[in-house]
């Protein structure tokens, strides 16, 4: 069946470097990606909504400047945080809507971010 | 901001019981989903339920919706260790293909 990639898995980097995360749709075509971010025992908090050949559509509260989205092709969005800080540190998850069935959505395994 | 909130937060049963989770949200929706999580990993779709329906079955899984009380419940019926996960459910109002989670429930299958 259709599945999400996301890469890296885990990534540990210093206060103030950026960090790129990709999601990749394998075996469909996604038009659109999301976003999420996860703390601890905590739910899903949608960060921003990535349209591919398009601007992203941020979730109010959410520094465009700080997250970068670029959805370059229909299997690829990538997530970049710039210039990280240790309250950066969580877990991100990206996910894609089936292209036929636009209702449910198909998510990346996450990818968990520390910042020192 | 979130849209369902799930009770219990914690469920800790014994293997082959039930294990019911409510889920309570706020606005009209298209649908509600639940979705289940294992620990550090991404999200698995379990069932969507619509709004003109009040109840559908996937194997184990039992998903009850009262429009009208605006709440969902799911259950697992004769669980297993291995339906230890965390539980979530979501809403889907047609808007953008956006789903809005609740806050999950922790269940815990002992052997």
């Amino acid at each position: 069946g259709a599945v999400v990639s996301q890469h890296p898995s885990r990534v540990i980097c210093k206060s103030g470097t950026s960090v790129k995360i990709e999601c990749r749709s394998l075996d469909f075509q996604a038009t659109t990606m999301f976003w999420y971010r996860q703390f601890p025992k905590k739910s899903l908090m949608l960060m921003a909504t990535s349209n591919e050949g398009s601007k992203a559509t941020y979730e109010q509260g959410v520094e465009k400047d700080k997250f970068l989205i670029n959805h370059a092709s229909l299997t690829l969005s990538t997530l970049t945080v710039t210039s990280a800080h240790p309250e950066d540190s969580s877990f991100y998850i990206c996910s894609a809507p089936r292209e036929a069935y636009q209702e449910t959505q198909y998510f990346g395994p996450g990818t968990r971010l520390l910042v020192l | 901001s979130q849209q369902g909130e799930e009770d219990p937060q914690a469920l800790s049963i014994q293997e082959g019981e039930n294990a019911t989770m409510n889920c309570s949200y706020k606005t009209s929706i298209n649908n509600l989903q639940w979705y289940r999580q294992n620990s550090g990993r991404g999200l698995v779709h379990l069932i969507l339920i619509r709004s003109n329906e009040r109840e559908k079955h996937s194997g184990r899984l039992r998903v009850t919706l009262d429009t009208s009380k605006k709440s969902s419940s799911l259950l697992i019926t004769a669980s297993r260790a291995a339906d230890t996960a965390s539980y979530f459910c979501a809403t889907y109002t047609g808007a953008n293909s956006k789903l809005t989670f609740g806050k999950g429930i922790t269940l815990s299958v002992r052997p």
